[in-house]
């Protein structure tokens, strides 16, 4: 079945490094990619999202590219802030038969703290 | 235009009894769908809804039921709590039943069973 793994937390970084959180999936056909986020006390928001191989999506600084060659949708920026301190979901939804399935599969979610 | 709203925010129950969680959204999206987060494993799906009407089993649907009878209104029902429904339940709706398109969620409803 599909599944999502992404990198365990928790992360600590300085403000101003660089991030990565890796997330690699299993799906078959062609599944969409997505990182949302958790701010603390909320629900949460989707942050990029890629639909197809090669696609990125980008948004706030964040960036991640759809690779089907290593089945990976890692999360990347170049200067963390400490307005970042999130804890961050790697999700897909699967395609089924040229449809989609319709529900998403999280990741367990990777915390990330920044300091400053 | 308020999005995705829930309540209660907090909730404390007792073993075996009763209780609804709602969920509302005034975007008119046709689909819903119920979560719950626990420390290390992610978010669970519990039941979802393509359309007023229509309902169907997620991930972890034991011990909870759905209807739902308008667009606007998913409200999840848990029949006789357990202190392993002790969670935090997230509600989240999207424009597209593909799912491909944004979700949009509540800010959640936290949930203790003693």
């Amino acid at each position: 079945g599909n599944s999502v793994t992404q990198m365990e937390g928790p992360v600590t970084l300085s403000e101003e490094a660089f991030l990565t959180i890796n997330c690699t999936y299993t799906a078959t056909g062609y599944p969409s990619l997505f990182w949302y986020v958790q701010y603390p006390g909320e629900g949460l928001q989707l942050l990029l999202k890629a639909t197809k191989a090669d696609d990125k999506g980008s948004n706030k600084g964040f960036e991640a590219t759809y690779r089907k060659e290593t089945t990976s949708f890692h999360l990347e920026k170049g200067s963390v802030q400490v307005s970042d301190s999130a804890v961050y979901f790697c999700a897909l939804v699967g395609v089924f038969n040229g449809g989609s399935q319709g529900n998403l599969i999280f990741g367990k979610g990777t915390k990330l703290s920044v300091k400053p | 235009n308020a999005g995705v709203t829930q309540t209660p925010k907090f909730q404390v129950l007792k073993t075996g009894q009763s209780m609804t969680l709602q969920c509302a959204q005034d975007m008119n999206h046709e689909y819903m769908s119920w979560y719950r987060q626990d420390p290390g494993m992610g978010l669970r799906l519990i039941h979802y809804s393509v359309g007023a009407g229509i309902t169907d089993q997620g991930e972890v649907p034991n011990g909870y039921n759905v209807s739902r009878s308008t667009t606007e209104d998913f409200p999840l029902r848990l029949l006789s709590a357990a202190p392993s429904q002790t969670s935090v339940y997230f509600c989240a709706t999207g424009r597209e039943t593909s799912g491909r398109s944004e979700q949009y969620f509540g800010p959640g409803t936290r949930l203790t069973v003693t």
